[in-house]
């Protein structure tokens, strides 16, 4: 059974740093690509970055909003992804998820962590 | 990019309704679309995805439709269990968009 369990939220002062951590099981992260997507307080959601599977390169993707302060990452021989995140502002403040892609006649996101929540603040 | 709406943005309705949500992309785009439904405090939860193809385990009561810029979720005969929050994602390009959402609620 797939399940992914994210871990490292927590409180954290502006400008500072955070690592979240996604543990997967069920499945091999290597062989999909991964998102985190975050939702802030009494919002919508706002997708965050990609890595894209073996196959495709290992290559990544950023939201223009993080792109520069936050890095995706993955360990394989762990099966944990990873969510580096630095220069860290209040608006970074949100549930972060996160979640699987797989491709079946189309691309989908199936499975989703339970969220871990990020706090910026002085 | 592509930017997503969604219409209505909240909605009022009884159980045995027909509901319809639109989701309308910015720019033409192959059918990689999802539709979310999303309750308090929980993760998103895969309803329909590549437009219109049921996930396995929703119930039938859920479809979708559309294509190019305009896609439509439908729920069939609401059930007091579907009152949430639900949310259109295209799926077709870098950065990947969500619509701002659809709150569906007792009437």
């Amino acid at each position: 059974e797939v399940h992914l369990v994210e871990s490292g939220g927590g409180l954290v002062q502006p400008g500072g740093s955070l690592r979240l951590s996604c543990a997967a099981s069920g499945f091999t992260l290597s062989d999909h690509y991964m998102d985190w997507v975050r939702q802030a307080p009494g919002k919508g959601l706002e997708w965050v970055a990609s890595f894209r599977n073996k196959a495709n390169g290992d290559t990544t993707e950023y939201a223009a909003s993080v792109k520069g302060r936050f890095t995706i990452s993955r360990d394989d021989s762990r099966n944990l992804l990873y969510l580096q995140m630095s220069s860290l502002k209040t608006e970074d403040s949100a549930v972060y998820y996160c979640a699987r892609n797989e491709f079946d006649s189309g691309w989908k996101v199936d499975y989703w962590g339970q969220g871990i929540l990020v706090t910026v603040s002085s | 990019d592509i930017q997503l709406t969604q219409s209505p943005s909240f909605l009022s309705a009884s159980v045995g309704d027909r509901v319809t949500i639109t989701c309308r992309a910015s720019q033409d785009f192959n059918s990689h679309l999802v539709w979310y439904q999303q309750k308090p405090g929980k993760a998103p939860n895969l309803l329909i995805y590549a437009a219109s193809t049921l996930q396995s385990g929703v119930p039938s009561r859920f479809s979708g439709s559309g294509s190019g810029t305009e896609f439509t979720l439908t729920i069939n005969s609401l059930q007091p269990e579907d009152f949430a929050t639900y949310y259109c994602q295209q799926l077709n390009s870098y950065p990947l968009t969500f619509g701002p959402g659809t709150k569906v609620d007792i009437k």
